[in-house]
C-alpha cells in the first residue's frame, strides 16, 4: 500500500546549526500532514501541521514545507538546540479517512 | 502534558496471558486511536472509536479488541499474548473524527511479553 517515508534516518547537527528533515510521501490524496516529535521513552509529540492548500507554515523556530508537485514534505528547524535530540516523524492523512500514516522516522543528534 | 493518560505505563507479562491497557483522552475529545510502535515496524495503526462506536480499523491482530466507553476513555485488550506483541502501546485523541484535525499522544505503555 502507498506510504509515507523518510529520505535520511539518522541527521548530525552542531547546535545553533539549521536542521532540515526530509519526507517523501506517495499518496497523492493525502491533504493534511504533521510533524511530530518523539524523545526517548515519550509519546510522539505535535510540532507543526500544513493543510494542502498551503506552501509553507512557520511556527517557533520551525518551518513546514510541502511540495505537492513532488510529493515532498520537510521540518526545518532554526538554531538547533541539544533538546531538539530527538526522532521525528512525519504523518499524513488524507480527507475521508480519520487516521493517520506516520513515516519510519528520523533520528536528529544535536552535538553541543 | 498532551492531556492524554495511558496506565500502565510499563508491563510485563508471560506468553499466553491477557492484558487490559487504558486510555483517557483529552478533555473534550471524542475521537480515541490506538497505535503500537515497535523498532522494526514502526507507528502502526490499531484502531479508532469516535464517541463510543469504531471508526476505523488497521492492523489490528484479532487477538486484540478495543472499546470506547460513555465517558469516552478506552480500553485495548490484548489476549494470548506472543513474544512479538512486545511493543510501546500508545493511545491517541482529537477532537472530531480525526480528517484534518491535530491527534495528541499518551506516554504509552510499554508492554513486555516473555
Amino acid at each position: 500500500g502507498e506510504s509515507v517515508g523518510l529520505h535520511l534516518p539518522t541527521l548530525s547537527v552542531q547546535e545553533g546549526d539549521n536542521s532540515i528533515i526530509n519526507c517523501a510521501y506517495s499518496n497523492s490524496a493525502s491533504d493534511y500532514f504533521i510533524w511530530y516529535k518523539q524523545e526517548s521513552g515519550k509519546g510522539p509529540q505535535f510540532i507543526i501541521d500544513i493543510r494542502s492548500n498551503m506552501d509553507k507554515r512557520q511556527g517557533q523556530r520551525v518551518t513546514v514545507l510541502l511540495n505537492k508537485t513532488v510529493k515532498h514534505l520537510s521540518l526545518q528547524i532554526a538554531a538547533t538546540q541539544p533538546g531538539d535530540s530527538a526522532v521525528y516523524f512525519c504523518a499524513e492523512n488524507t480527507s475521508g479517512y480519520s487516521t493517520l500514516t506516520f513515516g519510519k522516522g528520523t533520528m536528529l543528534l544535536v552535538s553541543p | 502534558d498532551s492531556g492524554v493518560t495511558q496506565t500502565p505505563k510499563h508491563l510485563i507479562t508471560a506468553t499466553g496471558q491477557r492484558v487490559t491497557l487504558r486510555c483517557s483522552p483529552r478533555s473534550g475529545d471524542l475521537s480515541v486511536y490506538w497505535y503500537q510502535q515497535s523498532l522494526d515496524q514502526g507507528l502502526q495503526f490499531l484502531i479508532q472509536y469516535y464517541n463510543g462506536e469504531e471508526r476505523a480499523k488497521g492492523n489490528i491482530l484479532e487477538r486484540f479488541s478495543a472499546q470506547q466507553f460513555p465517558d469516552l476513555h478506552s480500553e485495548l485488550n490484548l489476549s494470548s499474548l506472543e513474544l512479538g506483541d512486545s511493543a510501546l502501546y500508545f493511545c491517541a485523541s482529537s477532537t472530531l473524527q480525526g480528517n484534518g484535525n491535530t491527534i495528541y499522544f499518551g506516554e504509552g505503555s510499554w508492554l513486555t511479553v516473555v
